[in-house]
């Protein structure tokens, strides 16, 4: 079935650097979804794309439909950022139903 | 953001009994979704529901299972009756159109 392939599966930063996470999709993608699951388990809306980019604060998310691919940009890492990252996405002809990825693990060192 | 609540944040039964699992979705939202992870597996799509009818289902929605959203309440799960496989964590979302999800915190289920 479609698969939505997440790399790396973990990642470790040191403050103030930064790094990108990413996803490829075997299929065409109407939109994507990426998340950080905080430490209670729960999911953090991070961004939603149906194209292009779109930045909040340190996070930047890029979304190429045609391409089959999705990124997440982290810059200026603080500690706080650690935690499971996952993208999620919806292929055109499904109707609502997200594919998830594998998650990446993401370590912030001082 | 928008929250959704699941009750109750764990459930433990005897294989064969029934459960229902509740999700309280964000107020305004018209679209409702529930996916299920088994432990140390991917979150995997169960189903989503429109306008009082389920429009898509996966393969892991099991005859056993049904979803209702009975006058505007709780959109629920309910699994009659349990199997061992339907241990994992359910998780409820919820959508004002079919655009951004948001998710609840999930229903760890045990079947003993």
């Amino acid at each position: 079935g479609d698969q939505v392939e997440q790399s790396p599966s973990a990642l470790s930063l040191h403050e103030g650097t930064g790094s990108a996470l990413r996803c490829n999709f075997t299929t065409t993608m109407r939109a994507v979804q990426w998340f950080r699951k905080n430490s209670r388990g729960s999911l953090i809306n991070l961004f939603y794309l149906a194209s292009g980019t779109k930045e909040n604060g340190r996070l930047k998310s890029a979304f190429d439909s045609k391409e089959r691919y999705s990124t997440l940009h982290i810059r200026d890492a603080q500690l706080e950022d650690s935690g499971t990252y996952f993208c999620a996405a919806e292929a055109f002809y499904n109707q609502g139903k997200l594919i998830f990825g594998q998650g990446t693990k993401l370590s912030i060192k001082p | 953001g928008p929250k959704v609540l699941q009750i109750p944040s764990h459930q433990i039964i005897d294989m064969g009994q029934m459960v229902t699992l509740n999700c309280d979705p964000v107020s305004n939202h018209l679209y409702f979704y529930w996916y299920k992870q088994i432990l140390g597996q991917q979150m995997e799509f169960l189903v989503n529901f429109y306008n009082g009818k389920v429009m898509e289902k996966s393969k892991l929605f099991k005859d056993q299972f049904s979803v209702e959203r009975p006058d505007g309440s709780y959109f629920t799960l309910k699994i009659q009756p349990t199997a061992l496989e339907d241990s994992a964590v359910y998780f409820c979302a919820s959508s004002f159109d079919r655009e951004e999800q948001y998710f609840g915190p999930g229903t760890r289920l045990t079947v003993l």
